[in-house]
């Protein structure tokens, strides 16, 4: 089945020191892998997505991703925390076998502490 | 500056009475969706609609419906409002495409009593 998992559903990180967000990911065919961030009480905003290309994708506020087929993992990044990255982060994969909808995973919550 | 708007931000209703909840997108999106989000289970998907008129059931359909008579408006329907309808709803639209990302709505809080 197809499916994604963010491992961990809390992640605490200092204040600029570099954050790492899981995700793991489970498809057939080349899969289609997409980072959203939720702050609260809003809805989700696109981070970056993964379709084909350099494993090493960039997205917005200074975030990116590391493709990596063989570990079947897109984990998104960033070389110094912020104070504002205090979010819910998403990661999410396309299912080719239900008209291309998004499989969603259950979320990462993460604090950057000052 | 894409946007997706819905209705409503925050929203107490009554038990068994009937809720709508309305979406417009203004980037000419052929895909329009409805999720639920409810802490520790992510979003799931309640209903999509491909274009007009089209619907097809997500993974949580039961007790909503969907309504989409113009490309830019998808209505979410609760039938007879219950407290386990309780949750934050997101509606988003996108392009067709494999690799193209949704953009969603700020999000409506409903609340059952």
């Amino acid at each position: 089945a197809q499916s994604v998992a963010q491992p961990e559903d809390q992640v605490n990180v200092a204040e600029g020191n570099p954050l790492t967000v899981k995700c793991t990911y489970s498809v057939s065919g080349n899969p289609y892998l997409f980072w959203y961030v939720q702050y609260p009480n809003r809805g989700l905003q696109f981070l970056l997505k993964y379709i084909t290309g350099d494993n090493l994708v960039k997205g917005s506020y200074g975030f990116e991703a590391e493709f990596n087929k063989s570990q079947t993992s897109f984990h998104l990044k960033k070389p110094s925390a912020l104070v504002s990255d205090s979010a819910l982060y998403f990661c999410a994969v396309r299912d080719w076998r239900s008209n291309y909808q998004l499989i969603w995973g259950a979320g990462t919550k993460l604090i950057i502490k000052p | 500056d894409v946007k997706v708007t819905q209705s409503s931000r925050y929203l107490v209703k009554r038990t068994g009475e009937k809720v709508f909840l309305e979406c417009v997108q203004d980037m000419d999106h052929e895909n329009m969706f409805w999720y639920r989000q409810d802490p520790g289970l992510g979003l799931r998907l309640i209903y999509f609609s491909y274009d007009v008129k089209m619907k097809e059931k997500g993974d949580i359909p039961e007790g909503y419906s969907v309504s989409r008579e113009k490309k830019e408006r998808f209505s979410l329907i609760l039938e007879s409002a219950s407290t386990n309808q309780t949750s934050m709803y997101l509606c988003a639209s996108s392009l067709t495409g494999k690799g193209t990302e949704a953009f969603f709505g700020q999000g409506t809080r409903l609340t059952v009593v």
